[in-house]
């Protein structure tokens, strides 16, 4: 099977701008979580989406949002850079198959830089 | 009660020794503790996980080691190899949600 990924792989945008980063799921994974990763915070999680639907929230401005497609392909947008937004954004998917363990499969990530 | 605090920051091991990092919680609610590895430019790979009802699980020369009266857990890298260089993240969540709860990490340099 094709892992998670993940466009553009890298991304230059100027304060004050928008941004939209794209994530593709492992064929038959329907749920998508969205991670933010800083050398300074660390990995902090931003959303999950699960059959189109926002599950869980993390603790980021509402510049940040989501969504997710009817194939389980999502988008997360960015509105109104700031220089502190400049991360390595990180797609996960995982299976929801009752029973199991729904381990998170991680893509390449997107590297956005904020000038 | 969200935090998930890992230890060491970085860590050095010859060719051939244990690696051991360790990480501690509080959140009772949590039931599920990967492990990932990260290599530079990479995104985080599943390296192996545990849950709370086993006390240790091995999958080839990686270990984890779950204490939960202690609310610890760690990872063990046998026979260490230059390799496996690479920084590590322990992490942790509750119920069945995407919300994973990470560890800082832990910079690891295996010296052939």
């Amino acid at each position: 099977k094709a892992g998670v990924t993940q466009t553009p792989r890298y991304l230059i945008k100027t304060r004050g701008q928008q941004v939209t980063l794209s994530c593709s799921p492992i064929s038959g994974h329907r749920s998508v979580s969205w991670y933010q990763q800083t050398p300074g915070q660390g990995l902090q999680f931003l959303f999950e989406y699960f059959s189109e639907t926002q599950r869980n929230k993390g603790n980021f401005p509402g510049r940040f949002s989501g969504r997710q497609f009817s194939n389980s392909r999502s988008e997360m947008n960015v509105s109104t850079l700031e220089l502190g937004d400049s991360a390595l954004y990180l797609c996960a998917s995982s299976s929801t198959t009752s029973g199991g363990w729904h381990e998170q499969y991680f893509g390449p990530g997107t590297r956005l830089t904020v000038t | 009660q969200q935090q998930v605090k890992q230890s060491p920051q970085s860590l050095i091991v010859q060719k051939g020794g244990i690696s051991i990092i360790n990480c501690a919680y509080e959140n009772t609610a949590f039931d599920y503790f990967p492990w990932y590895q990260q290599f530079p430019g990479k995104g985080p790979a599943l390296l192996i996980a545990i849950r709370p009802d086993v006390s240790e699980k091995k999958e080839g020369r990686f270990t984890i080691s779950f204490n939960k009266s202690a609310k610890q857990f760690s990872l063990h890298i046998m026979d260490s190899q230059p390799g496996d260089s690479a920084t590590y993240f322990c992490a942790a969540r509750k119920d069945q949600g995407g919300k994973l709860i990470f560890g800082q990490g832990t910079e690891l340099s295996v010296k052939p």
